[in-house]
C-alpha cells in the first residue's frame, strides 16, 4: 500500500519556467509534510514544510500548497533554474510517540531545468 | 563538523558477511532515524532513536537488522549475513526534536 503517491516521476522545464510536483495522501492522521531536494551521491536535503492548519507556505521560489479536503499538496519552484535539477520528494508523517516523526515519503521526481 | 556524519561513505561486501553502519549526529539532536533509500522501494524508514526511551524498530525488515545507539549520540546499524537484497544507500538523520530531519550523505552497501 502505496501511502503517499507522487507525480510526475520526471519533469522538464525551462529556465525562468514554473515547476509543479503533486504529491496524495492516504492516511488522514498524517500532520507534517516536508518536501526534500537531493542531488546524486548526497543525501535528502530538507526544502520546505508546511502542517496542515495552513493552506500555502512560501520560502524564497519554493512554495507549498495543501489541500486538507482532497489529501493533497503541492510544490511549486517558481523561476525554475538549471541549478534546481534534483530529485525531490515528497513525504508526510505523524506524531508516533515521543518526538517520533518518522517519514513516509513519495517515490520521487526527477526535475530537469534545461538552460 | 556540522552536518550528519555517515561512515563509510561506500562499503562493498561478500553475500553472507556481516556489515555495521555508523552514524554521527549533529551536536544536540535528541532524535535519530535511519532510513534506506533502494531503486525498487524507494525511502523506507527503518528506526528511530530518542533519548532513553525504547527505539520505534517497526520498519527493520527482518532480524538480520539490528541498531543500537550509544550515550545518546552515535549510532551503528549491523546487518548480519547480508543478502543481494540488501543492497542500498542506508541514510541516516537527526533532528532536534523530531519533526526537520537532517539527513546524512549515507553509506552505499554493495553485496556481492
Amino acid at each position: 500500500q502505496q501511502q503517499v503517491k507522487q507525480s510526475p516521476q520526471s519533469l522538464i522545464v525551462q529556465k525562468g519556467g514554473i515547476s509543479i510536483i503533486n504529491c496524495a495522501y492516504e492516511n488522514t492522521a498524517f500532520d507534517y509534510f516536508p518536501w526534500y531536494q537531493q542531488f546524486p551521491g548526497k543525501g535528502p536535503a530538507l526544502l520546505i514544510a508546511i502542517r496542515p492548519d495552513v493552506s500555502e507556505k512560501k520560502e524564497g521560489r519554493f512554495t507549498i500548497s495543501f489541500n486538507k479536503s482532497a489529501k493533497q499538496f503541492s510544490l511549486h519552484i517558481m523561476d525554475s533554474q538549471p541549478g534546481d535539477s534534483a530529485t525531490y520528494f515528497c513525504a508526510a508523517s505523524r506524531n508516533s510517540g515521543g518526538s517520533n516523526y518518522k517519514l513516509t515519503f513519495g517515490k520521487g521526481t526527477l526535475l530537469t531545468v534545461n538552460p | 563538523g556540522a552536518g550528519v556524519s555517515q561512515s563509510p561513505s561506500n562499503k562493498v561486501t561478500e553475500k553472507g558477511k556481516d556489515v555495521e553502519l555508523r552514524c554521527d549526529p549533529i551536536s544536540g539532536h535528541t532524535a535519530l532515524y535511519w532510513y534506506r533509500q533502494s531503486l525498487g522501494q524507494g525511502l523506507e524508514f527503518l528506526i528511530y532513536f530518542q533519548g532513553n526511551s525504547a527505539p520505534d524498530k517497526s520498519g527493520l525488515p527482518s532480524d538480520r537488522f539490528s541498531a543500537e545507539r550509544t550515550g545518546g549520540s552515535v549510532s551503528t546499524l549491523t546487518i548480519q549475513r547480508t543478502q543481494q537484497e540488501d543492497s542500498a544507500v542506508y541514510l541516516c538523520a537527526s533532528s532536534l526534536q523530531g519533526l526537520a530531519q537532517h539527513f546524512g550523505d549515507g553509506t552505499r552497501l554493495s553485496i556481492l
